[in-house]
């Protein structure tokens, strides 16, 4: 399996443009997760799916922020605008309801707002 | 207060030695608990879960103690390559088990 892909690895981008961070679980995994992580607050949860389904967004930042889900194969983390406070590094992470506790990672976005 | 703590660190040991990770957790509702392991610039990965009996995996040694609300996790006989930060994570279980991350530990194992 190839596991989690993440796209693009590193993200460079200038303050007030949109970012869109690509995820493709792991083929057959029904929870997908977003997370952050900074030197400062660590990993952070933003949002889960599960089949497909938003099912708790209550860690997205703020309304610049938004996530979907358009299949059980891909999903976006889109930030629009983008400010200097978003660079991070991104994490997409997938599990299947039989190993739920056992999360997967991609290799991560490291996004760099200018 | 953070849902999960952990002492930064780093630690710096000499191969062969013992070394001894905590951590607290604030919500009593957690469930489930693990180890991940995350080297530098790279993904966390799940080193082992936490058990109330306490489980050992190799040299790995994890422990849960639900009245005081700590996790801790045992390394004997350390090697250059366990040198890692190590994160400590409580779940509410059930499905979807959101995890909540602690911010890690780091490990420097030298010769």
């Amino acid at each position: 399996d190839a596991g989690v892909i993440q796209s693009p690895r590193h993200e460079v981008t200038e303050m007030g443009q949109e970012v869109t961070l690509r995820c493709k679980p792991i083929s057959g995994h029904d929870y997908l997760f977003w997370y952050r992580q900074t030197m400062m607050r660590g990993l952070e949860l933003l949002i889960y799916f599960n089949n497909n389904v938003p099912i708790d967004d209550s860690g997205m930042p703020e309304d610049r922020f938004s996530a979907k889900m358009p299949n059980a194969s891909f999903s976006t983390l889109k930030i629009q605008p983008s400010e200097p406070r978003d660079s991070a590094v991104y994490f997409c992470a997938s599990s299947d309801r039989a190993t739920n506790e056992k999360l997967f990672f991609g290799s991560g976005t490291q996004l760099s707002v200018l | 207060r953070k849902e999960v703590e952990q002492d930064p660190g780093p630690f710096n040991v000499p191969e062969g030695a013992t070394v001894a990770f905590n951590c607290t957790y604030s919500n009593s509702a957690s469930q489930s608990f693990f180890w991940y392991r995350q080297d530098c610039r790279k993904e966390p990965k799940l080193l082992m879960s936490v058990y109330s009996s306490g489980n050992e995996d190799g040299r790995f040694t994890a422990q849960l103690n639900r009245a005081s609300q700590y996790i801790s996790l045992l390394i004997r006989d350390s090697k250059l390559s366990d040198s890692a930060t190590y994160l400590c994570v409580a779940g509410r279980g059930g499905g979807g088990n959101k995890l909540t991350f602690g911010t890690g530990t780091q490990l420097k194992v030298e010769l």
